[in-house]
């Protein structure tokens, strides 16, 4: 896959405040896909986004693939503690087979 | 819980030593995926084995193989260990080798000391 830079690095934000991640790329992606991480935890796949412009919605969660297919973000409205974790992008693509290629990761901490 | 199952769950080993760990897939994967994560980085992708053989390969020296089974069930050794090697070991598995969906373990948490 392509590699994907993942910002910010960190994010402290007080339960109820939103939460923002981005995933940039210099090359256009094929799909985009995003996990969460609990700590100590494993990934868990969270949704794949593939058309240019896609916006997708998990209750609190707007995923969104940008228009030129180099970005994406991961949106948390209100925030609660059971968000905690860290978010990944991650790019399945560039290969014949499904290597999936991860950005760095946002880790979210939300005090109560 | 996404079904797929990984042995041991910890592990410490010295440097020098070889390590098997073990991942069953999910139920009708025949794909399975191996990743790397060290701590405070994302996955770093090994290798994938599809019909019990390796199908790709990322930036990992040959001290680190595989097998996988008819059973689609799947081993990663890793000979010679580094203290580098210290990680958490996660296997993946998919319904096709194609399939961009992964679904992983929860992992083996291996440290070399």
């Amino acid at each position: 896959g392509q590699q994907v830079m993942q910002i910010p690095q960190y994010q402290h934000v007080q339960e109820g405040e939103d939460f923002t991640t981005y995933c940039n790329s210099s090359t256009t992606l094929s799909n985009i896909q995003w996990y969460k991480q609990r700590p100590g935890g494993h990934p868990v796949f969270l949704i794949q986004l593939v058309k240019s412009g896609e916006v997708k919605k998990q209750k609190r969660l707007t995923f969104q693939f940008g228009e030129a297919k180099k970005n994406s973000s991961l949106h948390i409205t209100a925030t609660q503690t059971t968000d905690v974790g860290t978010y990944f992008c991650a790019n399945a693509g560039g290969t014949s087979y499904g290597k999936l290629t991860f950005g760095q990761g946002t880790i979210l901490t939300v005090h109560p | 819980e996404t079904g797929v199952t990984q042995s041991p769950t910890h592990l410490i080993k010295t440097r020098g030593q070889q390590v098997t760990l073990r991942c069953s897939s999910q139920s009708g994967h025949n794909t399975v995926s191996w990743y790397q994560q060290a701590l405070g980085q994302g996955p770093q992708f090994i290798f994938q084995y599809y019909r019990e053989e390796e199908n790709g390969r990322g930036n990992f020296p040959p001290r680190f193989s595989g097998l996988q089974f008819p059973n689609y069930s799947s081993e990663l050794n890793v000979n010679a260990l580094e203290l580098d090697d210290s990680a958490l070991y996660l296997c993946a598995s998919s319904l096709k080798a194609t399939q961009e969906t992964q679904y992983f373990g929860p992992g083996t948490r291996l440290l070399v000391l």
